[in-house]
């Protein structure tokens, strides 16, 4: 079984479409997340929630809205998207909020902005 | 200074030499320090976590731990063809209003050759 699986794994739109990526993780973690992973390959926190809360806002555009409808979800909407938000775009999730809990990735959804 | 620093590399190692990847971070709060490893176009996946000032051994991997210099290094043993891939080093318990925020570094890229 997939521990944390996001769908879909390709996404190609074009500008000002809206989309969605969808999480789901059966690890029973509290905690759930989303990253951003550009051309670089340097990967940034964009959100998490925690119980279906959301701790972790940062700066992201408001263009991007993250739902959780229960602790085992995490969805990501994208509005009017640009060719900047073309990346691998994670979800993960861990145990707890605490310091010492690891992320588990899921295995990426690759979205390409034309 | 950039919250954790790794070299970029390529770092290019024979095969069954020893690769020695560094990171230094710049909080003082961060508790625990995780490795990840991740294949080109793949998603990150958790190698080693480390707690305590020192080393931690699993199979060819050490992990070592200074807090008061800031700096967490893996070291792994035998490098074989197959641990070819990006290393990423993650301090957790950064401070976010109270929440766990890994913070990834921009990764060490490792070449083994045979």
């Amino acid at each position: 079984d997939t521990a944390v699986s996001q769908t879909p794994k390709y996404l190609v739109t074009q500008m000002g479409n809206d989309k969605s990526i969808k999480c789901e993780q059966n690890l029973g973690h509290d905690t759930m997340y989303w990253y951003k992973q550009d051309s670089k390959k340097f990967l940034k926190i964009m959100f998490s929630y925690n119980n279906k809360e959301l701790i972790i806002n940062e700066t992201v555009p408001n263009r991007f809205s993250p739902k959780s409808p229960d602790k085992a979800h995490l969805n990501l909407h994208i509005n009017s998207l640009e060719l900047g938000d073309s990346a691998v775009y994670f979800c993960a999730s861990s145990r707890h909020t605490g310091g010492g809990s690891p992320l588990h990735f899921g295995n990426g959804t690759r979205l390409t902005v034309t | 200074q950039k919250e954790v620093e790794q070299n970029s590399g390529p770092l290019s190692v024979p095969e069954g030499a020893i690769a020695s990847l560094n990171c230094t971070y710049s909080d003082r709060v961060s508790q625990s320090f995780f490795w990840y490893r991740q294949y080109s176009g793949k998603s990150p996946e958790l190698i080693m976590s480390i707690y305590s000032n020192g080393d931690k051994e699993d199979g060819r991997f050490t992990a070592q731990l200074n807090k008061a210099s800031q700096y967490v290094s893996l070291l792994i043993r035998d490098s074989q063809p197959s641990d070819s891939a990006t290393y990423l080093c993650a301090p957790g318990g950064l401070p976010s209003g109270g929440y766990n925020k890994l913070i990834f570094g921009a990764g060490t890229r490792l070449a083994v050759h045979p």
